[in-house]
């Protein structure tokens, strides 16, 4: 299985910008695709999509919110981070399954 | 417009079966593949497996031969049953639709779940 590595917690402050980054122990690239997703969490609530292989943001999701990353090695920024954006986010690979998720990153304010 | 709601109990006994139903509107089973995703308490995200579009499913192999994945297509619902419970499997049960192709680009993402069905498994 493939396994993704994310850093427990961030803290950052209102307006900051935050990097979340998600590491692979296998390539997730694939004839040109990167396949890792992105997802924010909040308490009680299903997971939402943000950004899909690796960089796309999804419908609807503010542009504050992007990705990018290839091979192993994956990043999720918030820029400028605001009060709404404490969650948990989670990273997904769909190159082979089972489907993987990180254990998550909870991103707090200072 | 697209919905996913699992309905199932709160309460199971060690050792007995789990059933999970996903009812899903506003999308066909035949075109999205339904997968399971579940969430322990204060934990992440795990995936169980997946119903595809074509009826084929796909297991979690750390679920071994306990999980099964079944369909109505009539009545656009995905089961889930798994057998054998124990404590570790007290979690929030989600169902989730997989869309691989949207307009002919490649997105391979869950971009709609259901709200989950917290399931506690007691001895």
């Amino acid at each position: 299985d493939i396994v993704l590595t994310q850093s427990p917690a961030l803290a950052v402050s209102l307006g900051q910008r935050a990097t979340i980054s998600c590491k692979t122990n296998q390539n997730v690239d694939y004839y040109g695709n990167s396949y890792m997703h992105w997802y924010q969490q909040k308490p009680g609530q299903q997971p939402k999509l943000l950004i899909y292989l690796a960089s796309n943001l999804a419908s609807g999701i503010p542009a504050r919110f992007s990705g990018r990353g290839s091979g192993t090695d994956f990043t999720l920024t918030i820029d400028p981070v605001e009060a709404d954006d404490t969650a948990t986010y989670y990273c997904q690979q769909s190159r082979n399954l089972p489907n993987t998720f990180g254990a998550g990153t909870k991103l707090e304010l200072k | 417009q697209v919905q996913l709601k699992e309905t199932g109990p709160d309460l199971v006994q060690l050792t007995q079966t789990l059933s999970i139903t996903c009812t899903v509107s506003g999308f066909s089973l035949t075109t999205y593949n339904v997968h399971w995703v579940r969430q322990p308490p204060g934990k992440g995200l795990e995936w169980m497996g997946a119903m595809w579009n074509g009826g084929g499913t796909d297991y979690n192999s750390a679920f071994k031969s306990r999980l099964s994945i079944s369909r109505d297509t009539s009545k656009s619902q995905v089961f889930l049953k798994m057998n054998s419970l124990q404590t570790d499997d007290t979690a929030k049960y989600f169902c989730a639709r997989h869309e691989v192709y949207y307009s002919g680009d490649l997105k391979d993402y869950f971009d709609y779940w259901g709200q989950g069905v917290m399931v506690t498994v007691s001895s």
